[in-house]
């Protein structure tokens, strides 16, 4: 069964860094483009982070970049968000998920989301 | 980037009644629409990609038509396990979500 497994999350004081990890079992790993979502509490969905299949292209929305760093690795089948410099507005819930099915169209495999609280 | 508007915010109604929900984007997006139902605690579910395509396993009681600029998610008779926050989403410049609707149970 397509499985994503997140981890990595917790509570981390202003300005500091946490790096998560989301680790896929049963799927096709290394063939898919993987993407962060977020979800602050009691707001919506907001896209993070976007990697190409092989890990050469990675892109980001605007009130992540240049704090957040997206990566992979297709040996382990694991993808990573390292967030540095984070903010209180970085509070979330934090889900890896794919394009599995609907490439370009829809994310149809989730993960069950890891907490990222970021408090003093 | 591509703003999504989702209406109504809320939308109160009974099992068995049609729910009509609604997402305008502030330039067109062709067909790359996609429509998701989150329950409390759970991660996300897609319903609907491609604007009018189920997804895997999606009952036929959900429908998504539209294209441009203006889609609509139908539920043509409602479920009790229907009731929850229904967002839309855009993939024709990276992504970007609506604010949501949610479907609660009158």
């Amino acid at each position: 069964q397509l499985q994503l497994v997140e981890s990595g999350g917790g509570v981390v004081q202003p300005g500091r860094s946490l790096r998560l990890s989301c680790a896929a079992s049963a799927f096709p790993f290394s063939s898919f483009a993987m993407h962060w979502v977020r979800q602050a509490p009691g707001k919506g969905l907001e896209w993070v982070a976007l990697i190409s299949f092989d890990g050469s292209n990675q892109y980001y929305a605007d009130s992540v970049k240049g704090r957040f760093t997206i990566s992979r690795d297709n040996s382990k089948n694991t993808l990573f968000l390292e967030m540095s410099s984070l903010r209180a507005e970085d509070t979330a819930v934090y889900y890896c998920a794919s394009e599995f099915r609907y490439p370009n169209y829809g994310l149809d495999v989730w993960g069950q989301g890891t907490t990222v609280t970021v408090s003093s | 980037e591509i703003v999504l508007t989702q209406s109504p915010a809320t939308l109160s109604l009974s099992p068995g009644e049609r729910a009509t929900l609604s997402c305008r984007a502030s330039q067109s997006v062709t067909n790359y629409l996609a429509w998701y139902q989150q329950k409390p605690g759970q991660a996300p579910r897609l319903l609907i990609y491609a604007a009018s395509n189920r997804a895997t396993g999606i009952p036929a009681r959900f429908s998504g038509s539209g294209s441009g600029t203006d889609f609509t998610l139908t539920i043509s008779s409602l479920d009790p396990e229907d009731f929850g926050v229904y967002y839309c989403q855009q993939r024709s410049d990276w992504i970007t979500f609506g604010q949501g609707t949610r479907l609660e149970n009158k």
